[in-house]
């Protein structure tokens, strides 16, 4: 099946800071990818498609300006967490999706901000 | 509103039969999708039912009622490596992706 990579699988940043987290199409292209943010024991949360060439679609509730998203060719989008705060800490994943109804995960990036 | 219900927790016994149930109510039905995910790492496909009935997969069966707005997943040979979390998440008339909370399978030797 296809295979969707994340980079990184794990990181620790500091308060204030900003992390880029990528997600990438190994072996297919998608005009589309979706972002997932998943806290302990809850269900993934939608945040924002990305769209290749164009802006990305954010969720109510999720702020545009914290949460950059480049969809900067068919096979890379990235998420870019600015001026993080302890509260940003979860579980980061991305999807693209291939045919008709297939979604592919990414293996998810854990962020946690001390 | 739209909902997705799943139970919390169930727990069952290496080698017997589980059926994980989901009802829903969303703005519109394009499809369910039922995903596996182990503690810690991103959902895997399971099953994709967009008409009613029930369809087989090895071990893993996924059936679907539409106008009963349930779903329901079959696992069967239950193995110690099927416990995980079982999300069903549904496609809405927008085609945006609504997630249920999951439930969390727990095998017994």
């Amino acid at each position: 099946g296809a295979v969707v990579s994340q980079h990184p699988s794990w990181v620790i940043c500091k308060s204030g800071t900003s992390v880029k987290i990528e997600c990438r199409s190994l072996d297919f292209q998608a005009t589309t990818m979706f972002w997932y943010r998943q806290f302990p024991k809850q269900s993934l949360m939608l945040m924002a498609t990305s769209n290749e060439g164009s802006k990305a679609t954010y969720e109510q509730g999720v702020e545009k300006d914290k949460f950059l998203i480049n969809h900067a060719s068919l096979t890379l989008s990235t998420l870019t967490v600015t001026s993080a705060h302890p509260e940003d800490s979860s579980f980061y994943i991305c999807s693209a999706p291939q045919g008709d109804y297939e979604q592919y995960f990414g293996p998810g990036t854990r962020l946690t901000v001390t | 509103g739209q909902n997705i219900d799943q139970p919390t927790e169930m727990t069952a016994t290496e080698g017997a039969i589980v059926q994980i149930n989901c009802t829903y109510q969303t703005s519109g039905f394009n499809g369910l999708f039922w995903y596996q995910q182990h503690a810690g790492e991103a959902p895997t496909f399971l099953s994709y039912n967009v008409l009613d009935g029930l369809e087989e997969k090895g071990r893993f069966s996924s059936f679907l009622s539409r106008s009963k707005g349930y779903s329901y997943l079959l696992l069967k040979e239950l193995q110690m490596k099927d416990s995980a979390s079982y999300l069903c998440a549904v496609v809405d008339s927008n085609y945006q992706l609504i997630w249920g909370a999951g439930t969390k399978l727990i095998i017994k030797p």
